[in-house]
């Protein structure tokens, strides 16, 4: 079946450092979805990728889908401490509209 | 826009009780999605709802666990008899589906349930 990684579980940087979170998978995606979760909040949609090699900013935050569409990555430059929360990938079941998410990444940042 | 609205936001049970959580989607969504949320676990989806018609139940833990969909504008998921295995947040989403790709989903404010 279709396992898909997200790494790392934990990420603890200083204010002002760079910041990044992977899903991987064994299998190829159709798409990848990213989300942001505050501390005690619900999960906020930040972008969705669907092209091999597709590349996308949001200001400080970079989103890459790999090549050949098993991996995506999410980096964040110069990181603020409103960038604290969760990041979560979500990844797509084609035709039945159904994400399943990763197990996400906890972002803390020491001001 | 309202956004996606779930009652009650926190609810504190006894063990064997049953407990009804509520969802009302984003007006013209036609998906809706149930989730729960534990450290341990994660989020996990549990059922999701296509045009009010369930499509894919397969993550209800078991069959104490049941959802409703009567109309375009609520949901239920109700739980009966909760256990304290049960406690979490459970979250509604909802989107608009078209063109045979998922599009974002936007998340309810979730319901924190406490089973002791």
């Amino acid at each position: 079946g279709q396992q898909v990684m997200q790494i790392p579980q934990y990420q603890h940087v200083q204010e002002g450092e760079d910041f990044t979170t992977y899903c991987n998978s064994s299998t190829t995606l159709s798409n990848i979805q990213w989300y942001k979760q505050r501390p005690g909040g619900h999960p906020v949609f930040l972008i969705q990728l669907v092209k091999s090699g597709e590349v996308k900013k949001q200001k400080r935050l970079t989103f890459q889908f790999g090549e050949a569409k098993k991996n995506s990555s999410l980096h964040i430059t110069a990181t603020q401490t409103t960038d604290v929360g969760t990041y979560f990938c979500g990844w797509g079941g084609g035709s039945n509209y159904k994400l399943t998410f990763g197990k996400g990444t906890l972002l803390t940042v020491n001001p | 826009d309202a956004g996606v609205i779930q009652s009650p936001r926190h609810e504190v049970t006894e063990m064997g009780q049953e407990v009804t959580l509520r969802c009302k989607p984003i007006s013209g969504h036609n998906s809706l999605f149930w989730y729960r949320q534990t450290m341990m676990r994660g989020l996990e989806l549990l059922i999701y709802f296509n045009n009010n018609v369930p499509i894919d139940d397969s993550g209800m833990p078991e069959d104490r666990f049941s959802a409703k969909m009567p109309n375009a504008s609520f949901s239920t998921l109700k739980i009966q008899p909760s256990e304290p295995r049960d406690s979490a947040v459970y979250f509604c989403a909802s989107s608009s589906v078209a063109g045979g790709l998922e599009n974002e989903q936007f998340f309810g404010p979730g319901t924190r349930l406490t089973v002791l």
